[in-house]
């Protein structure tokens, strides 16, 4: 099977500008989620989603949200970006149950100037 | 919320010693512990996870031990080799959760 994809690799953008990033889960997943990954932080969930439904939300304000398509493709949004907003955004996706493996994608790059 | 803490930060060993890394959390409802490898500007790889009605899972040089009430949980690689060098993340996430809260990494290198 074909792993988890995401695009784009790598993205500039400049403060107030807002940003779409999609990831493509492995075939047959259904869950989503997101996760930010910055020198200083760490690895922070951002989202999960599951049959086109947020599930769980960590603690990130509003300026970032997702969606999920009915075929499992996710995609979040970053709003008015801020130079903090800069990091490797990964997606992983899994099964529907509980304690499946989460399988990450290579993750997008985003520099904010 | 859950908290996860990972120690060492930075760990060095010589090529054929063992490596420990350890990582205590908090939520006792946590149930489900992985480890990630991510080597640089890769993504982060699951190398072995262990579920909490289990205390010990092997997978050639790779073992997980989980102690349930103390609430942390060990990574051992043995017989370590230079390709081991990466960095090293432990996770856990609890009942239908599918949101895993990780440890701050542990960067390993194994000296030739």
């Amino acid at each position: 099977k074909a792993g988890v994809t995401q695009t784009p690799r790598y993205l500039i953008k400049t403060r107030g500008q807002q940003v779409t990033l999609s990831c493509s889960p492995i075939s047959g997943h259904r869950s989503v989620s997101w996760y930010q990954q910055t020198p200083g932080q760490g690895l922070q969930f951002l989202f999960e989603y599951f049959s086109e439904t947020q599930r769980n939300k960590g603690n990130f304000p509003g300026r970032f949200s997702g969606r999920q398509f009915s075929n499992s493709r996710s995609e979040m949004n970053v709003s008015t970006l801020e130079l903090g907003d800069s990091a490797l955004y990964l997606c992983a996706s899994s099964l529907a149950t509980s304690g499946d493996t989460q399988y990450f994608g290579p993750g997008t790059r985003l520099t904010v100037l | 919320g859950e908290n996860v803490e990972q120690h060492p930060s930075t760990l060095s060993v010589q090529e054929g010693d063992s490596a420990v890394i350890k990582c205590t959390y908090s939520d006792s409802a946590s149930n489900y512990f992985p480890w990630y490898k991510q080597e640089l500007g890769k993504r982060p790889q699951l190398i072995i996870d262990i579920r909490s009605n289990v205390g010990e899972k092997k997978d050639q040089r790779i073992a997980v031990t989980l102690n349930k009430t103390a609430k942390h949980f060990s990574l051992h690689i043995t017989e370590t080799q230079p390709e081991d060098s990466a960095v090293y993340f432990c996770a856990a996430s609890s009942g239908s959760a599918r949101q895993l809260t990780f440890g701050s990494g542990t960067q390993l290198t194994v000296l030739p």
